[in-house]
């Protein structure tokens, strides 16, 4: 199986931050790398998927890249509505795995 | 507007069967893998399993095979995943969603497995 380590695990950061999460596989994955956003409570959304294509709707402030195994995830410019939690995927094969999350705060 | 719902949750003794059900809607079922993730209480995501549009493939995560079995009915817009044998740690809320990288998600229905 596909191990997907995400770092940092938690985040601290502001308003108007620039922030970047990392997200690194196991074995190569090429470009089958999907982030997803969760809200306490909520269904996941996806951001981003394809190692570095918007998701309709997401906001552009949102952008990722990597390929291989090493892949980013940055959050230009923060709004108070991006805090909280950021998974990595790898949709690559079977089974599918997910990152362990990265929980920003303000 | 594409929507699932998922229904059949509840709580159940170790050991114990339930039976998920998704109902699709506003989009053509059949054109999609279906995947179930379920997220245990203050826990990450895990994917569980998914299935081919015409059900002919399946995948299921390790800690579910032999126990745990998906399925679908696509004249019906029905995803359903049938759980087995269940354990403490297979407590969690589960999702039905669209896709090998799901763009759309129900709202989960939670299961509790607990004497």
């Amino acid at each position: 199986d596909i191990q997907m380590t995400q770092s940092p695990s938690s985040l601290s950061a502001s308003v108007g931050d620039r922030v970047t999460i990392t997200c690194r596989a196991s074995q190569s994955i090429t470009r089958y790398l999907n982030w997803y956003q969760q809200k306490p409570g909520k269904a996941p959304n996806l951001l981003i998927y394809a190692a570095s294509s918007l998701q309709s709707g997401v906001p552009s402030r949102f952008s990722g890249s990597g390929s291989g195994t090493d892949f980013t995830l940055t959050i230009s410019s923060l709004q108070p509505e991006d805090f909280a939690t950021y998974y990595c995927q790898q949709s690559s094969s079977a089974p599918i795995t997910f990152g362990q999350g990265t929980r920003l705060e303000i | 507007e594409v929507q699932l719902v998922e229904s059949g949750g509840g709580l159940v003794q170790p050991g114990g069967s339930l039976r998920l059900s998704c109902a699709a809607s506003g989009f053509t079922f059949s054109s999609y893998w279906m995947s179930w993730v379920r997220q245990a209480p203050g826990k990450g995501l895990e994917w569980v399993a998914n299935i081919k549009q015409d059900g002919s493939e399946n995948y299921y995560v390790d800690s579910v095979k032999g126990r745990f079995t998906i399925s679908r009915d696509n004249t019906k817009n029905s995803l359903y995943l049938r759980l087995n044998s269940l354990r403490a740690e297979d407590t969690a809320v589960y999702y039905c969603a669209r896709g090998w990288y799901p763009d759309y998600w129900g709202q989960g229905t939670l299961v509790t497995v607990s004497s």
